[in-house]
């Protein structure tokens, strides 16, 4: 059972471009978390997503950055017109559903690490 | 008020010490409480679950405490490989069945020989 896949492991944009990150959760997981890690600090959470649906975006910032998880296919992370401080390393989780709940264990994917030069 | 709050250490040990983290929380609806550990520059992985009567796993000892709301743990017998940062982890209850972890900081745990 591979464990959460995350890809590029390291992805390197300059000012302006796009980043997307990408995501497949653990086998018979639906639903996907992402975290932002910034050099010496702790993880924040962006984003949580079931199929199809963003359960709770009260962590993404307001501009330039959107997530989904289609029904085919890996969760995708995407900043657009990139800057310096979106320099960190991008954590996926996936955790599996139980009778109607989600279980709040998650495990989580090796990072994107993203620098902006 | 953070909602997770944890030491952050550096916890400087020699090999075979014993040590212990505490972290509290702030919202007494949470129900599910974990350990996670992070080396540098990697992922957290599950150090293990926190349960009301406490568990044990080996060298790793996680207590509860609801009426304080601090959950520790206890590492014996320390090894060098034990030396990374620990992540106290909370539920917290949102509309809709939404649970969503927070996240303490961490505690850097450096282990000397």
């Amino acid at each position: 059972n591979a464990g959460v896949m995350q890809n590029p492991r390291h992805l390197v944009r300059r000012r302006g471009q796009e980043a997307r990150l990408r995501c497949s959760p653990m086998k018979g997981h639906s639903h996907v978390y992402w975290y932002r890690q910034l050099p010496e600090e702790g993880l924040k959470f962006m984003v949580y997503l079931q199929k199809e649906n963003i359960i709770d975006e009260s962590g993404m910032p307001k501009e330039r950055f959107s997530a989904e998880f289609p029904k085919e296919g890996p969760s995708i992370l995407r900043i657009q017109q990139v800057v310096r401080g979106d320099s960190a390393a991008y954590f996926c989780a996936s955790s599996h559903r139980r009778a109607g709940v989600p279980t709040d264990t998650q495990y989580f994917g090796p990072g994107t690490r993203l620098t902006v030069l | 008020r953070k909602e997770v709050e944890q030491d952050p250490g550096p916890f400087n040990v020699p090999e075979g010490a014993t040590v212990a983290f505490n972290c509290t929380y702030s919202n007494s609806a949470s129900q599910s409480f974990f350990w996670y550990r992070q080396d540098c520059r990697k992922e957290p992985k599950l150090l293990m679950s926190v349960y009301s009567s406490g568990n044990e796993d080996g060298r790793f000892t996680a207590q509860l405490n609801r009426a304080s709301q601090y959950i520790s743990l206890l590492i014996r017998d320390s090894k060098l490989s034990d030396s990374a940062t620990y992540l106290c982890v909370v539920n917290r209850e949102n509309a809709g069945n939404n649970r969503k972890l927070i996240w303490g900081l961490g505690t850097s745990l450096a282990v000397n020989p």
